[in-house]
């Protein structure tokens, strides 16, 4: 049973740039939520996405957009890419029914803006 | 809002000494409660959640925490502490009935001695 999996690993980018993350979630879940950890910091939550559309958003600016696919894979753009922008970006997926407040991460994506 | 403390960011201890990671939580209700594990480089592990019930909940690795609501408190504790078990460890909190968005503490990082 695959867990949850994002591309790419790392990427380095310059500023004013744009990047797109991806995320594929576990297995049966539905459910996907991006956060950001800037170095020495916890998660900080981006938002969420459920059957297509964003459910959630935490207190992040409108450059950070997302998307999420009939297979529930999602993606997560980032436009105008400022310094502050590096941290490690991850991917949590959960499922319907009970458990659902369980949240699953996958291995995250390390950004680092020049 | 509901917020976490962390208020230990470093902890030393030697391997097969026990350990208890302090945890505080604000929030009017009692929250979905959650122990994530982050080893250098990697996404989040769950080690444990308390959702009702039983206050004192088991997790992997020999993890476990106890949920004190007097205190707002959801300590983490392991008996005897083995040199893997070196990483940072964050507590969160997710509403309840608010979706499962997590907002997490800044961690803690636990060095092991040999």
């Amino acid at each position: 049973d695959a867990g949850v999996t994002q591309s790419p690993t790392h990427l380095i980018k310059t500023r004013g740039q744009q990047v797109t993350l991806r995320c594929s979630p576990k297995s049966g879940h539905d459910t996907v939520s991006w956060y950001q950890q800037a170095l020495g910091q916890g998660p900080q939550f981006i938002f969420q996405y459920y059957e297509e559309e964003e459910r959630q958003r935490g207190n992040f600016p409108d450059r950070f957009s997302g998307h999420q696919f009939p297979n529930y894979s999602s993606e997560l753009n980032v436009n105008a890419l400022l310094l502050g922008d590096s941290a490690l970006y991850l991917c949590a997926s959960s499922g319907p029914g009970q458990g659902a407040e369980t949240q699953y991460f996958g291995p995250g994506t390390r950004l680092l803006v020049l | 809002a509901q917020s976490v403390t962390q208020p230990d960011i470093h902890i030393t201890v030697s391997e097969g000494a026990s350990l208890e990671l302090r945890c505080n939580y604000s929030y009017g209700a009692t929250p979905y409660l959650f122990w994530y594990v982050q080893s250098p480089g990697q996404g989040l592990q769950l080690l444990l959640k308390y959702f009702s019930g039983d206050t004192l909940v088991q997790g992997i690795k020999g993890f476990e925490a106890e949920f004190k609501r007097s205190q707002s408190s959801f300590n983490l504790r392991k008996p005897s502490v083995h040199w893997s078990d070196a990483a940072e460890y964050f507590c969160a909190v997710a509403v309840t009935g608010g979706g499962n968005k997590l907002t997490f503490g800044t961690g803690t990082q636990l060095k092991v001695e040999l």
